[in-house]
């Protein structure tokens, strides 16, 4: 099955800086990738996705690269804000039909300070 | 619409007591996942249902763990008997297109069993 790997664990960025999470996958026929944010006591949620016929994906302070040769992909946030301050998890699954699921990676807790 | 709803949000029990928690998925969604989330292993997936039907319940960790789809719109997770180590937030997820969408999240079980 599929496997994801996710780095760092813990980041400690000062508010304004930019933050990079970065996430290696197994199984090469996975095609779908999704970053979650999940704040302290509260539910992941959906904040960028990537699918495997583009290379990157940018929505506003928050970019995703895919490198397929590679299998990796990963997550940009620039300048910082203390509310980005959460755990972020990456995920990767390929689509077939009706019959997928999502694999997690271990998560990357990020810290901005001011 | 009001998002993907369990129950109870908290749930204290002795070890050996019966447990169910309840989904409700996103109406429309026609996959639902259940997730375990610990310090120690991450988000693990238990089990999935694409229009009703499991499909993996390859991460159910024990025969104690049952989980049920009677319709679209209503899940269960049941532990019998309920052991320490089952302590975890349980989460509910559904999607609309299996892989090629987000999950949306539940805001989570609590779980203590003491």
């Amino acid at each position: 099955g599929e496997n994801v790997e996710q780095h760092p664990s813990t980041l400690s960025v000062q508010e304004g800086d930019s933050a990079v999470i970065k996430c290696t996958y197994s199984d090469s026929a996975s095609n779908y990738f999704p970053w979650y944010k999940q704040e302290l006591g509260k539910r992941p949620q959906l904040i960028i996705d990537i699918r495997s016929n583009v290379g990157e994906k940018k929505d506003q302070r928050i970019a995703v690269t895919l490198n397929k040769t590679a299998k990796h992909f990963s997550l940009h946030i620039t300048e910082t804000q203390p509310e980005d301050s959460a755990v972020y998890f990456c995920a990767a699954s390929m689509w077939a039909g009706t019959a997928s699921k999502l694999t997690f990676g271990t998560g990357t807790r990020l810290q901005v300070t001011l | 619409d009001a998002g993907v709803i369990q129950s109870p949000r908290h749930e204290v029990t002795e070890m050996g007591q019966e447990v169910t928690l309840r989904c409700k998925p996103i109406s429309g969604h026609n996959s639902l996942f259940w997730y375990r989330q610990t310090m120690m292993r991450g988000l693990e997936l238990l089990i999935y249902f694409n229009n009703n039907v499991p499909i993996d319940d390859s991460g159910m960790p024990e025969d104690r763990f049952s989980a049920k789809m009677p319709n679209a719109s209503f899940s269960t997770l049941k532990i019998q008997p309920s052991e320490p180590r089952d302590s975890a937030v349980y989460f509910c997820a559904s999607s609309l297109r299996t892989g090629r969408s987000g999950y949306t999240f539940g805001s989570g079980t609590r779980l203590t069993v003491v």
